[in-house]
């Protein structure tokens, strides 16, 4: 696709579930990252992945969160046991070799846990 | 020590003037340095990168490194109240693997 794609657009839940976040990258780009935005904040990194691989995923809060990219282009993050501290904008970004070259970031999906 | 530091600002200007905007970052080995722009309720959009100790210009914006102090400045020239918006400092931390932000500086241009 011509950006990085996320679905969805807005996501609101119950405390306690379980919910999927969808990012598309930009075709040919290798290197994918999550990141986490909270209000007045800059982006948080979560997780890194080169390929089908997590090459570092030290930025997961805790084993509540997961994240996956089984053919190397699209990924999800997974969260189960969604809590009202998880509420925040979840961003994807994409780029074109291994980590170090220019990210670009899709639209963002604003996760609301009530 | 926060690995990527900015002033949070708002940074206000007037119309026409110069913007410097700030950042300062904790590893040593980073090699890769990156300006964003974040309006309000949008995803950051990269606006510079830069690689090499120096200066680096692109239309009205100059992105400047200094590795020995481990400093990172963005001027904005002619600034526009268009460029109003949160500017966010990304560092490549932990051998490449890490984008790092800043928390962001926010910029308000005043006509």
């Amino acid at each position: 696709g011509a950006g990085v794609s996320q679905t969805p657009s807005n996501k609101v839940t119950e405390k306690g579930k379980y919910v999927e976040l969808r990012c598309d990258p930009i075709s040919g780009h290798t290197a994918l990252y999550w990141y986490r935005q909270s209000l007045g904040q800059g982006p948080e990194f979560l997780i890194y992945f080169q390929g089908t691989g997590a090459a570092d995923d030290s930025g997961l809060p805790n084993d509540r969160f997961f994240a996956v990219r089984p053919e190397g282009s699209v990924s999800t993050l997974k969260i189960q046991r969604t809590e009202r501290g998880d509420s925040a904008v979840y961003l994807c970004a994409s780029s074109q070799e291994q980590g170090g070259t220019e990210a670009f970031f899709g639209q963002g999906t604003r996760l609301t846990v009530v | 020590q926060k690995e990527v530091e900015q002033n949070s600002g708002p940074l206000s200007v007037p119309e026409g003037a110069i913007a410097s905007l700030n950042c300062t970052y904790s590893d040593r080995g980073s090699q890769s340095f990156f300006w964003y722009r974040q309006y309000s309720g949008k995803s950051p959009e990269l606006i510079m990168s830069i690689y090499s100790n120096g200066d680096k210009e692109d239309g009205r914006f100059t992105a400047q490194l200094n590795k020995a102090s481990q400093y990172v400045s963005l001027l904005i020239r002619d600034s526009q109240p268009s460029d109003s918006a949160t500017y966010l400092c990304a560092v490549f931390s932990g051998g490449y693997n890490k984008l790092i932000f800043g928390a962001g500086t926010r910029l308000a241009v005043h006509p």
